[in-house]
């Protein structure tokens, strides 16, 4: 089944820590991208990638760091200087070009206490 | 002003009823929209894409006014499973990069 998988789906960490999230897709495509969801606020981008190697910081990038090896991986680090980590983490992957739409993984709920 | 507004209700409707939901944003230079669909703790899932002419899925129509700058989802003959958040999706290329902008869901409840 094509499709994007992020593990695990819950997450507890104590404050200090560094945490990755994991994302994959089997979907073939170019661009993937990190957003996270708190209640009563939209999905904000942290970081996309448009292709191997390369990525850019999206809206909140602050605390958060990422890479690129594969095409079909963009794990995500959530590191200590994040000062509000706790959310739902939600990876995402699209085909390149403006009228394509994003396919979104099950999400990683990360709490830190 | 949000680049993406939308009223957050919650829509309380009764089974079989047609609901309405509006959606504003604020970059005239937008130039692909979505309607997502998203159950409580789950990812979002697209609905449709909204074309210029207007477009309809079954129950679902999407309306698109670039003039006004808003996008609308009707849905008709509400079904009990419709009950979730609608989110609307703008995007619009930026700084070379591909950039979708939510906004933060309309909540549907449809009810018996």
């Amino acid at each position: 089944d094509g499709g994007i998988t992020q593990s695990p789906k819950y997450l507890f960490r104590k404050e200090g820590q560094n945490v990755t999230l994991s994302c994959e897709q089997n979907l073939n495509h170019d661009a993937m991208y990190w957003y996270r969801q708190d209640p009563g606020q939209g999905l904000r981008l942290i970081y996309y990638s448009q292709i191997v190697n390369d990525f850019q910081k999206g809206d909140i990038a602050e605390g958060y760091s990422v890479s690129r090896e594969k095409k079909e991986s963009f794990p995500l680090t959530v590191t200590s200087a994040q000062k509000n980590p706790t959310a739902f983490y939600l990876c995402a992957s699209s085909m390149t070009g403006l009228s394509y739409e994003q396919y979104f993984g099950p999400g990683t709920r990360l709490t830190v206490t | 002003r949000k680049e993406v507004e939308q009223d957050p209700g919650p829509f309380n409707v009764p089974e079989g009823a047609t609901v309405a939901f509006n959606c504003t944003y604020s970059n005239s230079a937008s130039q692909s929209f979505f309607w997502y669909r998203q159950d409580c703790r789950k990812e979002p899932k697209l609905l449709m894409s909204v074309y210029s002419s207007g477009n309809e899925d079954g129950r679902f129509t999407a309306q698109l006014n670039r003039a006004s700058q808003y996008i609308s989802l009707l849905i008709r003959d509400s079904k009990l499973s419709d009950s979730a958040t609608y989110l609307c999706v703008v995007n619009a290329i930026e700084g070379g990069g591909n950039k979708l902008t939510f906004g933060t869901g309309t909540q549907l409840k449809v009810e018996l």
